[in-house]
C-alpha cells in the first residue's frame, strides 16, 4: 500500500461549485499534513497545513483531518478557473523527521 | 530574496554522460531535499539533507549522488545518465524539524532533464 493515496481524478467542476479533494495515508503515527498546488509546468506551492483533527479554514480553502480514519481532505469553495491545477497531498510521519511523503496528485479543472 | 534557485532550467544528455544539478537557498534553512517528478507518479524523494554535513537516502536514490556543499547549497549528481532518469527535478528547503515551526518545504522552479 502506498504511503499516501489521493482520489485519482481528474476532477472537473463548474465555476462557483465546491471542489472536494481527498487523501488517505497509511502510517497511523503521521503528525502533519500539507496540501500543495501545482500549476502545469510550475513548482508546487503550499496552500495549507493541518496538524489537529477537525477543520482549518483559510479563505476559500478548508482542510479537514480525521486521524482515526487516516483521512485528510481539501475543500475549495466558490471554485474559480484559476484554481485549475494539480493538488498534491503530503504527509509527515512522526518517525521520519523532516521528510514528506507525497500522493500522486489530483488534477482539478474548473470550467467557466 | 530569491528563495530556492536551481540551475540549469533545461538539460539534454546522452546516455552515459554525467552532470550536476545545482540548488541554492537564501532563507537560512537547515534542511534541503531533491525530488523527481514523473507523469502520474507524484513527487518522489531522491536524497535529503536534514542539516549541514548530513545526507540521507530517500525513496529512489539509485543512480544519484548528492553533496551538501554548505548551508546554502545542495547539489545532485548523475554519474552515468540513463533514459530512466528523464524527469523533472525539484529542489526544496525547509527550516528543519528542530525549528519548532511547521517545517514547510519551499520548492525551486525545477530542472527538466531529458536523457537520450
Amino acid at each position: 500500500q502506498k504511503e499516501v493515496e489521493q482520489n485519482s481524478g481528474p476532477l472537473s467542476v463548474p465555476e462557483g461549485a465546491i471542489a472536494s479533494l481527498n487523501c488517505t495515508y497509511s502510517d497511523r503515527g503521521s503528525q502533519s499534513f500539507f496540501w500543495y498546488r501545482q500549476y502545469s509546468g510550475k513548482s508546487p506551492e503550499l496552500i495549507m497545513f493541518i496538524y489537529s483533527n477537525g477543520d482549518k479554514e483559510d479563505g476559500r480553502f478548508t482542510a479537514q483531518l480525521n486521524k482515526a480514519s487516516q483521512y485528510v481532505s481539501l475543500l475549495i469553495r466558490d471554485s474559480q478557473p484559476s484554481d485549475s491545477a494539480t493538488y498534491l497531498c503530503a504527509v509527515r510521519r512522526g518517525s521520519t523527521l523532516g521528510r514528506l511523503y507525497f500522493g500522486r496528485g489530483t488534477q482539478l479543472t474548473v470550467w467557466p | 530574496n530569491a528563495g530556492v534557485t536551481q540551475t540549469p532550467k533545461f538539460q539534454v544528455l546522452k546516455t552515459g554522460q554525467s552532470m550536476t544539478l545545482q540548488c541554492a537557498q537564501d532563507m537560512n534553512h537547515n534542511s534541503m531535499y531533491w525530488y523527481r517528478q514523473d507523469p502520474g507518479m507524484g513527487l518522489r524523494l531522491i536524497y535529503y539533507s536534514a542539516s549541514e554535513g548530513t545526507t540521507d537516502k530517500g525513496e529512489v536514490p539509485n543512480g544519484y549522488n548528492v553533496s551538501r556543499l554548505n548551508k546554502r547549497e545542495f547539489s545532485l549528481r548523475l554519474e552515468s545518465a540513463a533514459p530512466s532518469q528523464t524527469s523533472v527535478y525539484f529542489c526544496a528547503s525547509s527550516e528543519g524539524p528542530a525549528s519548532g515551526g511547521t517545517d514547510t518545504q519551499y520548492f525551486g522552479p525545477g530542472t527538466r532533464l531529458t536523457v537520450l
